[in-house]
């Protein structure tokens, strides 16, 4: 079974501090999204990239948020200047549209102090 | 505004049961429906979704959509305390936004 996976599972920051999530989508899938999901709360889309271009950005994804594939595989979302409202839990996903699936990665959980 | 909401929000149900999880959108540029099971994290794909009327089945589970009253509803038979979990559904547009609803937490007694 294909899987995406993301690096780091955990991470720890200070406010302020920059932060890069990493992912590495299925090889075959052609659309990835960022997802964050507050404790509690319900899951939250931020971003989806296709071509080396964002598709759609939701209101949360200020200027704070990049993303970008620096090298064909890893899928990488950064934000630069972390706020306490950012810990959540950072989920990847990729689509295959042509077999109608979907993948998320497992996530990394973020905590901003 | 875009918006999808599930009901119920919970749903008690004994095992061996037939339960029936509800999904309406409102969505610009509807592309797709996505149904998700998400226990302790990731959510984990179930179906996708975008032509009408055509049911889809994944063993005890089954999911349908209809584009005309903008709802879809997911069908678990026989439930087993392993389909315990908040089930969620999401609405993609054709920019590729993918809008969630708040899920709906499901627990099935032994």
């Amino acid at each position: 079974e294909p899987e995406v996976t993301q690096t780091p599972s955990h991470q720890v920051t200070q406010m302020g501090q920059e932060v890069i999530l990493r992912c590495v989508p299925i090889s075959n899938h052609l659309y990835f999204y960022w997802y964050r999901q507050i404790l509690g709360q319900k899951v939250e889309f931020l971003v989806s990239f296709y071509n080396n271009e964002i598709s759609e950005k939701s209101e949360i994804f200020d200027d704070q948020f990049s993303v970008e594939r620096p090298d064909g595989s890893n899928f990488t979302l950064k934000i630069r200047s972390t706020k306490l409202e950012d810990s959540a839990m950072y989920f990847c996903a990729s689509i295959n549209y042509m077999q109608e699936t979907q993948y998320f990665g497992p996530g990394t959980r973020l905590l901003v102090l | 505004e875009d918006k999808v909401v599930q009901s119920p929000l919970s749903l008690v149900v004994h095992e061996g049961d037939t339960v029936t999880l509800n999904c309406s959108y409102e969505v610009t540029n509807f592309r797709s429906l996505l149904w998700y099971k998400q226990e302790k994290k990731a959510p984990t794909f179930l179906f996708m979704l975008t032509s009408s009327g055509i049911e889809k089945k994944s063993g005890r589970l089954s999911s349908i959509l209809d584009k005309k009253e903008l709802f879809s509803i997911l069908n678990i038979t026989a439930t087993q305390t392993g389909d315990s979990a908040v089930y969620l559904c999401a609405a993609m547009n054709r920019d590729d936004k993918i809008i969630f609803g708040k899920g709906t937490r499901l627990h099935i007694l032994p």
